[in-house]
């Protein structure tokens, strides 16, 4: 059972390039997070979905674009890349209401 | 005001210390309680869920939460240096399907030989 799996693991952009971070999970999750990680700044919910075809802004939407079209895959796309976007992304996922988020591994990202 | 409330360290103890990890919080809304653990270039683990106030206990680590005064804590018995992470709070409130949780900053902690 891999859990929630998130590619790639490090990646470096030049500003202005585009790119999609890849999550999906294993586990028939309905609900699915991205945060992003910056130090001392703890975990700042980006989007968030309940259910394939479902996607809302969480705190910090501005400059990613997120789909879901299906259970299992959550992707993050970046538009045109800035260095604030420098961070470190995790992509988490939840069974039930009120139960715990499981986490994937992170995507460190770098903007250049 | 910031919802949750974190001391970010460094803590630095003993192998064998038992260690104290505390969060803060404004929003009286918050009804779960998680404590995460994370440790270097890996994504947070669940460690302890709770509902309701009081302690709960899951072999060296206990959970205490206090409604009442909007305080939750971590106690790591017996500490190893295998627990050196660094360990996030978090907390959500029951009430529409987004689930949100709100996450404290992360205490990090090392426990040494």
């Amino acid at each position: 059972n891999a859990g929630v799996t998130q590619t790639p693991k490090f990646r470096i952009l030049k500003i202005g390039q585009s790119m999609t971070l890849q999550c999906t999970q294993d586990m028939n999750h309905n609900y699915m997070y991205w945060y992003r990680q910056d130090p001392g700044m703890g975990l700042k919910l980006i989007y968030y979905s309940v259910g394939a075809g479902i996607t809302d802004k969480g705190e910090v939407p501005n400059g990613y674009n997120v789909s879901r079209s299906t259970t299992e895959d959550f992707p993050l796309r970046l538009e045109l890349a800035a260095p604030s976007q420098t961070s470190v992304y995790f992509c988490a996922s939840m069974d039930r209401y009120n139960q715990p988020q499981h986490f994937g591994d992170g995507t460190r990202l770098s903007i250049l | 005001q910031k919802e949750v409330e974190q001391d970010p360290g460094p803590l630095s103890v003993p192998e064998g210390a038992i260690v104290s990890l505390n969060c803060t919080y404004s929003n009286s809304a918050f009804q779960y309680f998680m404590w995460y653990r994370q440790y270097s270039r890996k994504g947070p683990e669940l460690l302890m869920y709770t509902y309701s106030s009081g302690n709960k206990e899951d072999g060296r680590f206990t959970a205490q939460v206090d409604k009442s005064s909007k305080y939750i804590s971590l106690f790591i018995r017996d500490s190893q240096p295998s627990d050196s992470a660094t360990y996030l709070c978090a907390m959500g409130n029951y009430g529409g399907a987004t689930n949100k949780l709100i996450f404290g900053t992360g205490t990090l902690l090392a426990v040494q030989p």
